[in-house]
């Protein structure tokens, strides 16, 4: 199976603040790597697609970036409505899908 | 636009057998895969397998040994069946599609947790 990395695993910010995460994989998954923001008690909602398509509704702060190994997600300027966990997830390998472990971002 | 809903007991004994069903509104389950996803309680996310609209599957490898992903296109549904579950398999439950298996996760049912224990 691929694995998936993210990076830091927490992280705590104030509104405002830029804020980047990583999500590494173990092998090459060229661009097939999304991005979801996870809210308390809530399912999972897909952000971007394909490395770095923002979906139809997201705000333009949210942006992602790579290919290969390494991508990140950032959001330029962080609103109260951010503090979430979020998760990436691989396509590549369609008979093993796999998440990172995520990343839960609070206020500071 | 597509909604989905899951739909099942919230709690199953151990050594039982775990079924859920989601079904699809707003749209045709017709030429998309659809997959089931859990989340044990303060934990990230598995993804359990998928189905094409005409049957054909794919698992996690590992889970593949007990788990059965089936689809009723009549319906508008497809299900999920865990076999001999563990108290390690309680988790929120979510279904969801993927257009390609390519892709990625969108829409997602709102989730269901499922306890196990006796």
């Amino acid at each position: 199976d691929i694995q998936m990395t993210q990076s830091p695993s927490s992280l705590s910010a104030s509104v405002g603040d830029r804020v980047t995460i990583t999500c590494r994989a173990s092998q090459s998954i060229s661009t097939y790597l999304n991005w979801y923001q996870q809210k308390p008690g809530r399912a999972p909602k897909l952000l971007i697609s394909a490395a770095s398509s923002l979906q139809s509704g997201v705000p333009s702060r949210f942006s992602g970036s790579g290919s290969g190994t390494d991508f990140t997600l950032t959001i330029s300027s962080l609103q109260p409505e951010d503090f979430a966990t979020y998760y990436c997830q691989q396509s590549y390998s369609t008979l093993a899908i796999t998440f990172g472990q995520g990343t839960r971002l609070e206020i500071k | 636009q597509v909604q989905l809903q899951e739909s099942g007991p919230g709690l199953v004994k151990p050594s039982e057998t775990l079924s859920l069903t989601c079904t699809v509104s707003g749209g045709s389950i017709s030429s998309y895969y659809w997959s089931w996803i859990r989340q044990p309680p303060g934990k990230g996310l598995e993804w359990i397998g998928y189905i094409f609209y005409s049957g054909s599957t794919n698992y996690n490898p590992s889970l593949k040994s007990r788990v059965a992903i089936s689809v009723d296109t009549s319906k508008n549904q497809f299900s999920l069946n865990l076999r001999s579950v563990t108290a390690a398999d309680t988790a929120v439950y979510y279904c969801a599609r993927l257009p390609t298996t390519r892709d990625w996760f969108d829409p997602w049912g709102q989730g269901t947790l499922v306890t196990v224990s006796s």
